[in-house]
């Protein structure tokens, strides 16, 4: 069964570092998001792509965040500088399609910022 | 307020019992309904998704009313395994398609 791959799993930094968290969604998933979980809430919406091109961005913190799908593949969400508040789990999850389909998750990059 | 909220937890039920969990959503615009599962440390998977009609997949029952704007999922026969957080998942058609999720509920099971 195809899945969402995620990487690193783990990621232990300073604050004021710069982490970089990468994701690979299932082959042909042209929609990807990435979401941000601090434990005990629901997964928040950062960004979403359709192809390559950002669709939704309004929860990303622009200041720190950015996030590319330079060929529509495969995606990278990065932090710089991080900060205390920014430790959480990142989940990237694809979809066939944008209007609402099955999203498919990835085992998660869990950031502890020190 | 919250654009999806569940039912606080956590509930504690013995096996075999039945479950019910909802959720409210506060936006007209919402289109698409799920739930989606999630164990602990781990990422979310589909449960099922509602339909207006409502649905069923074996021991889940899964309910929508847009009048009221909320949605159920009945558990029949709690399993140990059933042991996890459920999600609420309500996506929104604002113009594009935006997916909100619920904060969770989480469901213990225990012998």
């Amino acid at each position: 069964e195809a899945e969402v791959a995620q990487s690193p799993r783990y990621k232990i930094t300073e604050k004021s570092q710069a982490v970089a968290f990468w994701c690979d969604p299932i082959s042909g998933h042209a929609t990807l998001y990435w979401y941000r979980q601090i434990l005990g809430q629901g997964p928040e919406l950062l960004v979403q792509f359709q192809d390559e091109s950002v669709v939704d961005d309004s929860q990303l913190p622009k200041d720190r965040f950015s996030a590319e799908r330079l060929k529509g593949v495969d995606s990278t969400l990065k932090i710089q500088p991080a900060e205390l508040g920014d430790s959480a789990m990142y989940l990237c999850a694809s979809s066939t399609t944008t209007s609402g389909g099955t999203q498919y998750f990835g085992p998660g990059t869990r950031l502890l910022v020190l | 307020r919250k654009e999806v909220e569940q039912d606080p937890g956590p509930f504690n039920v013995p096996e075999g019992a039945t479950v019910a969990f909802n959720c409210t959503y506060s936006n007209s615009a919402s289109q698409s309904f799920f739930w989606y599962r999630q164990d602990c440390r781990k990422e979310p998977k589909l449960l099922m998704s509602v339909y207006s009609s409502g649905n069923e997949d074996g021991r889940f029952t899964a309910q929508l009313n847009r009048a009221s704007q909320y949605i159920s999922l009945l558990i029949r026969d709690s399993k140990l395994s059933d042991s996890a957080t459920y999600l609420c998942v309500v996506t929104l058609n604002t113009g594009g398609f935006k997916t909100i999720f619920g904060a969770g509920t989480r469901l213990f099971v225990k012998a």
